[in-house]
This record gives C-alpha cells, structure tokens and sequence, in this order.
C-alpha cells in the first residue's frame, strides 16, 4: 500500500527566508507525485505534480520541488517565503491505476513578519 | 464553468440523523472521490467512482454509501450520524492520473455531529 509521511507538523519561517517541506512516500513503482496548498476554509489547490522526466519541478507562485527516488522524497522549496505563504502544504502520491490519491497529515507553516 | 461544487457548506446533525452531500462537477471528469479531513491525517479517502453506475471503497468507508447516478454528480450518504463522523468533507473529480492530470477539489462540507 502506498503511504506519505511529512515528518513537520508546523514550520515557522521569516519573511523573505528559505522554505523546505519534507515528504517521504512509499510506493512499490514510479510514483506520481503532488504537492497541494490549502489556505484556512478553503479548498486544495495543486501547486506542482511530478509524473515523470526531469526530477526538478517548477510550479505556481514559485515553489518547486524535486524528486529524489533514492531518498523516496520529494521536498517542496521556495527561496524567498512570503506572509501570504502561510497555509497548509499537503504532499501526496498517486497509484499508476489513476485512481487513487494517499494524503500526508499536511505542514502548517506561519510566517514571522 | 464552476469547477467543483459541494452542497451544502455547513450542517449539523443529532446523533442517528441522516443526510446526503451532493458534489456536482461541469468538468466531463470520469472520476470523482470523496475524502474526509481531519486535524493531523490529511485527506482520507472515503469511496470514489470511475465511471457513471460505478463507486469503490476507499480507505475509511465504514459509515458512508455513495451513489454516482448521473457522471456529473456523486452523493454521499450517512445513514445514521455519529459523533466520529464530525469532519470536513472534499469532493474530488478528474480524469485517469496516468493522463498526467491531477484532481480538483470543491471548497469542502464542514459537518458537525452532536
């Protein structure tokens, strides 16, 4: 069975700083990969997916992040955080049966001014 | 052209009440999801669909019946509400991930159950 660990609940960051979301999975074949945004009362939104090719990618309101298959990762980065940042990031992997997406348990990040 | 759509936004409920949650989605997606979030364990999937007449359990389906009569509308159904049931509910709909798309969410069903 497929699985995903983000090891850090919450994150604290300054503005203007560097960000790092941590994300593990476990799964048995290439996986698909996704890393969502979900602001206080709202929906998820899809920042970047990785399904195959270059392990670097590039998504919205400059995030990236890169797959890593020795390290079963797949981080999320930002160089410079800003406060409307602050939201909850959830990592999540996808079965190559398309059917089914598994959910870590989300880093609430907070953004110091 | 909506997107996702969750009815209603907010309910609560008395212990043994019913209701149905309506998802509706403009988007032609075969396949659509129901996930419920709580604190600290993401989103979970509850049961989805891969075409219209077809649903599938997930991985907490215990509480729940779905129903996806028509392709762009999957209900979600308690029969009898309990207090663990209290949650946030996600519709979800896309096409088949390996056509490198991903899923879209509604804004969310908060439910309370006393």
């Amino acid at each position: 069975a497929q699985s995903v660990t983000q090891p850090d609940i919450h994150i604290t960051v300054s503005e203007g700083a560097s960000l790092e979301l941590r994300c593990n999975y476990s799964y048995g074949a290439t996986p698909y990969l996704f890393w969502y945004v979900q602001s206080p009362g709202q929906g998820l939104q899809l920042l970047l997916k990785y399904f195959s090719g270059d392990t670097l990618v590039q998504g919205i309101k400059g995030f990236e992040a890169e797959f890593k298959r020795s390290q079963s990762s797949f981080n999320l980065r930002k160089p410079s955080v800003h406060w409307s940042d602050a939201a909850e990031y959830f990592c999540a992997v996808g079965n190559n049966a398309g059917n089914m997406l598994t959910f870590g348990g989300g880093t609430r990040l907070m953004v110091k001014p | 052209n909506a997107g996702v759509t969750q009815t209603p936004k907010f309910r609560v409920l008395k212990t043994g009440q019913s209701m149905t949650l309506l998802c509706a989605q403009d988007m032609n997606h075969e396949y659509m999801y129901w996930y419920r979030q709580d604190p600290g364990m993401g989103l979970r999937l509850i049961h989805y669909s891969v075409g219209e007449g077809t649903t599938a359990k997930g991985e907490v389906p215990d509480g729940y019946n779905v129903s996806r009569l028509k392709k762009q509308n999957f209900l979600l159904g308690l029969e009898s509400a309990a207090p663990s049931q209290t949650s946030v509910y996600f519709c979800a709909s896309s096409t088949p991930l390996a056509e490198q798309e991903t899923q879209y969410f509604g804004p969310g069903t908060r439910l309370l159950v006393l």
